[in-house]
């Protein structure tokens, strides 16, 4: 079991470009969570996604940022015209059905965007 | 809403000591789970321990283990015979729902 898979690991963009993280949860986990790691702080809840469905979404700025987790594919956490705000590390967390609550996630190893 | 805080931002210890971590929590929820996750150099979110709020027991796991005390919202880690590997930022959660909401982090060292 590959684990979560977060790719890239680093990504570097400038001011005003797109950022697209992409998160593949481990096999048989159908819920995605994504986090967000500033500087010296704790994890901050984004969203949270089940195949082709949005659960929860309350920490999710309220624009520039979407996020998705189609029938296939990664899961994608989407950046539009980044800031140097926006650079921090980014995670995704996938847990089993019913189970998560529990098992508290698995996560992946980030991806840390660095916004020049 | 729930809040966590770890209120000690650094602690150093020599290895093989026994060092606690500190973490205050506040829910709503009558149903909910504890972590403590360890957060090496390379990132990786690690799970060390968890505790679910309805058993009374603490939970414990090698060299860690928790004192839950759930009247005054604490949940603190202990770690026995520290190791250099222990080095890492640890996080406090707790989990009700979907969502887990993290402290702000103790960055344990343990010094040779």
């Amino acid at each position: 079991n590959a684990g979560v898979m977060q790719n890239p690991r680093h990504l570097v963009r400038r001011r005003g470009q797109e950022a697209r993280l992409r998160c593949s949860p481990m096999k048989g986990h159908s819920h995605v969570y994504w986090y967000r790691q500033l500087p010296e702080e704790g994890l901050k809840f984004m969203v949270y996604l089940q195949k082709e469905n949005i659960i929860d979404e309350s920490g999710m700025p309220k624009e520039r940022f979407s996020a998705e987790f189609p029938k296939e594919g990664p899961s994608i956490l989407r950046i539009q015209q980044v800031v140097r705000g926006d650079s921090a590390a980014y995670f995704c967390a996938s847990s089993p059905l019913d189970q998560g609550a529990y098992y508290g996630y698995t996560f992946g190893s980030g991806t840390r965007l660095t916004v020049v | 809403a729930q809040t966590v805080t770890q209120s000690q931002p650094e602690m150093s210890v020599q290895e093989a000591e026994t060092v606690t971590l500190s973490c205050t929590y506040d829910t709503s929820e009558n149903n909910y789970y504890l972590f403590w996750y360890k957060q090496p150099p390379s990132r990786q979110m690690i799970l060390v321990i968890r505790q679910e709020a309805y058993k009374q027991q603490n939970a414990t796991e090698n060299r860690f283990s928790v004192n839950f005390q759930k009247a005054a919202k604490s949940f603190s880690l202990k770690i026995s015979d520290s190791q250099l590997g222990d080095t890492a930022m640890y996080f406090c959660a707790s989990r009700g729902g979907q969502k887990l909401v993290f402290g702000q982090g103790t960055r344990l060292t343990i010094n040779p």
